[in-house]
């Protein structure tokens, strides 16, 4: 089976920087994606990476690393309505997509 | 239509009765999934179609079946359904399956 885990819950102050680690442990790897869930409602894309290195887009940025089977999500400059389930995704060999159960962000002002 | 639709918004079914969650995207997007997501357990792959007429079983299959007769639609059955199925349901599309996907609004199911 995939094994994906990052923290349940953070919670960061408005305007501050928050990091939401993942690490993972796949059969195959082709790929990671971020993506962003607000409370009832569907998952909507931030970031993929695919190389080591940085994505940055926005206030939003990620980073890879294959060798350690790790990626963080950074949020700069936090703002309410940045408080969401933050999912971590891993395409695996077969090309399928396998979520890690997801990181509540609370922004509290 | 814009995008990814799924119907009903919600549902509450009795048990053993049969339903089918609908999906519909005008994206021209080759892939198309159905996942479930539970509380503390994220999104789980239920079944998959890379392209129309082909499908394949995700992560957890079992009580579920699809089809794929074209392009635009996925629709998902629950033959005979239990209350351990009751779940939020979503579909998503992508143009191929190393793309990022798009999902759809959700159907909440509630099965007694």
């Amino acid at each position: 089976g995939q094994n994906i885990d990052q923290p349940t819950e953070m919670t960061a102050t408005e305007g501050a920087i928050v990091q939401i680690n993942c690490t993972y442990q796949t059969s195959g790897f082709n790929g990671l994606f971020w993506y962003q869930q607000h409370a009832g409602e569907a998952p909507t894309f931030l970031s993929y990476n695919v190389l080591d290195g940085l994505e940055e887009k926005g206030r939003c940025s990620s980073v890879l690393s294959r060798s350690t089977g790790y990626s963080y999500l950074l949020l700069k400059e936090l703002q309410m309505k940045d408080s969401a389930s933050y999912l971590c995704a891993v395409i695996t060999g077969d090309y399928k997509l396998s979520f890690g159960a997801g990181t509540t962000v609370t922004v509290r002002a | 239509i814009a995008g990814i639709t799924q119907a009903p918004t919600s549902q509450i079914l009795a048990a053993g009765r049969r339903m089918t969650l609908r999906c519909t995207q005008d994206m021209r997007h080759n892939a198309m999934y159905w996942y479930r997501q539970d509380l503390g357990l994220g999104l789980r792959l239920i079944h998959y179609s890379n392209t129309a007429g082909t499908t394949g079983k995700g992560e957890v299959p079992d009580g579920y079946s699809v089809s794929r007769a074209n392009t635009d639609d996925f629709p998902l059955t629950l033959a005979s359904a239990v209350p351990s199925q009751t779940s939020v349901y979503f579909c998503a599309s992508s143009p191929d399956n190393y793309n990022e996907q798009f999902f759809g609004p959700g159907t909440r199911l509630t099965v007694l």
